[in-house]
């Protein structure tokens, strides 16, 4: 079963505007959140990230909210600017045995347009 | 400054045969993860070693060993390719210590095998 769920597979914006990017978890034990970007033939890369505990944290043009009741987070980007252009995938991290792991959504495919 | 690094880049492998992905990071994390890209699937992570001397397995193992040389080395070995072990495999570490910064892992660029 998907314990982290991206549903949208692609989303198209214009550049300027605000790009929200969603994502569902099933699993409450999951105590971290993170959001990662990936360009073409290269690795993912690390974003952003919020604790359980936080239901917001920004850095820069990137805010990721977080709301425990309905295991829902989201990634926003204002202004949205052409490099970001790329799939971006959502994560949750919890820790088993003493080992921290990390499950991942499907990824949502973004595209802004000049 | 490498990171991690991956080798081979691609691969393609008949059905049946055997091979290994190395994978080497210059960080000196603790922790090291093989994940499989799909379409529509996301990364699922394979096998995981949380520690030198340490592996274990994660969502989707069947099929692939592990094996953790040192605390810089972690390959990945299909024993006998099929065609659904077709994917993209990453490699990467993840921060030493606690907290939310350790969430974040460090990827390799990818290795891109076919099985056909």
């Amino acid at each position: 079963d998907q314990q982290v769920k991206q549903n949208s597979p692609s989303l198209s914006v214009q550049e300027g505007r605000i790009s929200i990017l969603n994502c569902d978890y099933t699993n409450s034990m999951f105590d971290y959140f993170l959001w990662y970007k990936k360009y073409p033939a290269e690795g993912p890369t690390f974003l952003i990230s919020i604790s359980s505990i936080k239901d917001k944290n920004e850095d820069g043009r990137f805010t990721v909210f977080l709301n425990k009741s309905a295991k829902h987070l989201s990634l926003h980007i204002v202004p949205s600017q052409p490099g970001d252009s790329a799939v971006y995938f959502c994560a949750a991290s919890v820790l088993i045995q003493g080992a921290q792991k990390l499950v991942f959504g499907q990824g949502t495919r973004l595209t802004i347009n000049p | 400054n490498a990171g991690v690094t991956q080798t081979p880049k691609f691969q393609v492998l008949k059905t049946g045969q055997s091979m290994t992905l190395q994978c080497a990071q210059d960080m000196n994390h603790n922790s090291m993860y093989w994940y499989r890209q799909d379409p529509g699937m996301g990364l699922r992570l394979i096998y995981y070693s949380a520690s030198e001397g340490t592996t274990d397995k994660g969502e989707v193992p069947n099929g692939y060993n592990v094996s953790r040389l040192n605390k810089r080395e972690f390959s990945l070995r299909l024993e006998s390719a099929a065609p659904s072990q077709t994917s993209v495999y990453f490699c990467a570490s993840r921060r030493n210590g606690q907290g939310m910064n350790t969430g974040e892992l460090f990827f390799g660029e990818g290795s891109r095998l076919t099985v056909l």
